[in-house]
């Protein structure tokens, strides 16, 4: 059983929709981050929170604690924002080493 | 803040032989972390440094994985007698400030093939 999972594991958009990711973990935690990869496994780090909502640009993202569940949600959709999107949680008494979701692949169509 | 650089970008080495890869991270970050992904994956923790000590490892950080941070710089990890199994990207990530929750940042990776 993963301790994180996201869903879809696979997302086709049209370029202008508005793009929801989820994550639910099972484990206690300390922070959850997004992470964007793109081909080539680089990994950039988008958010990291612990609860609440942030934004950026026209990235946000969500966490519910009492519900162990965050999204990720991306307006106005463009190609340039296709690759994998990674949910990665810091769990509680940990020394700060993520457990990762297995990413959500997204495409986005011209 | 030149960001975290791994290198090589890509081995590529007969069943058998040793490797060892390296990891820059940012200069004032003091904790680094080494994670290994596999096709279609996320990336698994192997093991974390504080400074110069190793604090965490994995149990998939098998008796033929050793990383060392010797001066709390650079880090390396090698892997002896490697097999096919260990095909993979092997991340490196650093953080720094107060506490363990804070961002971490990701180098390229060096993606590892296993003849």
């Amino acid at each position: 059983k993963n301790e994180v999972e996201q869903s879809p594991q696979n997302l086709t958009a049209q370029e202008g929709e508005f793009i929801t990711i989820n994550c639910s973990y099972s484990v206690g935690i300390s922070a959850l981050h997004w992470l964007q990869q793109h081909p080539g496994g680089g990994i950039v780090s988008l958010f990291m929170l612990s609860s609440g909502k942030k934004k950026h640009g026209r990235l946000i993202a969500t966490i519910n604690i009492q519900e162990k569940h965050s999204s990720l949600h991306i307006t106005a959709s463009h190609p340039r924002d296709s690759a994998v999107y990674i949910c990665a949680v810091i769990y509680g008494g940990s020394q700060g080493n993520l457990i990762f979701g297995k990413g959500t692949k997204l495409s986005v169509k011209p | 803040d030149t960001g975290v650089s791994q290198d090589p970008r890509h081995k590529i080495t007969k069943r058998g032989q040793n490797v060892t890869f390296r990891c820059d991270p940012i200069s004032e970050h003091n904790r680094l972390y080494w994670y290994r992904q596999t096709l279609g994956q996320g990336p698994e923790f192997l093991t974390y440094f504080q400074n110069e000590a190793q604090l965490e490892k994995s149990r998939l950080l098998s008796d033929r994985f050793s990383a060392e941070r010797p001066k709390g710089s650079f880090s390396t990890l090698e892997i002896q007698r490697t097999e096919q199994g260990d095909s993979a990207m092997y991340l490196c990530a650093s953080s720094g400030g107060q506490g363990y929750y804070q961002p971490q940042h990701f180098g390229d990776g060096t993606r590892l093939s296993i003849l």
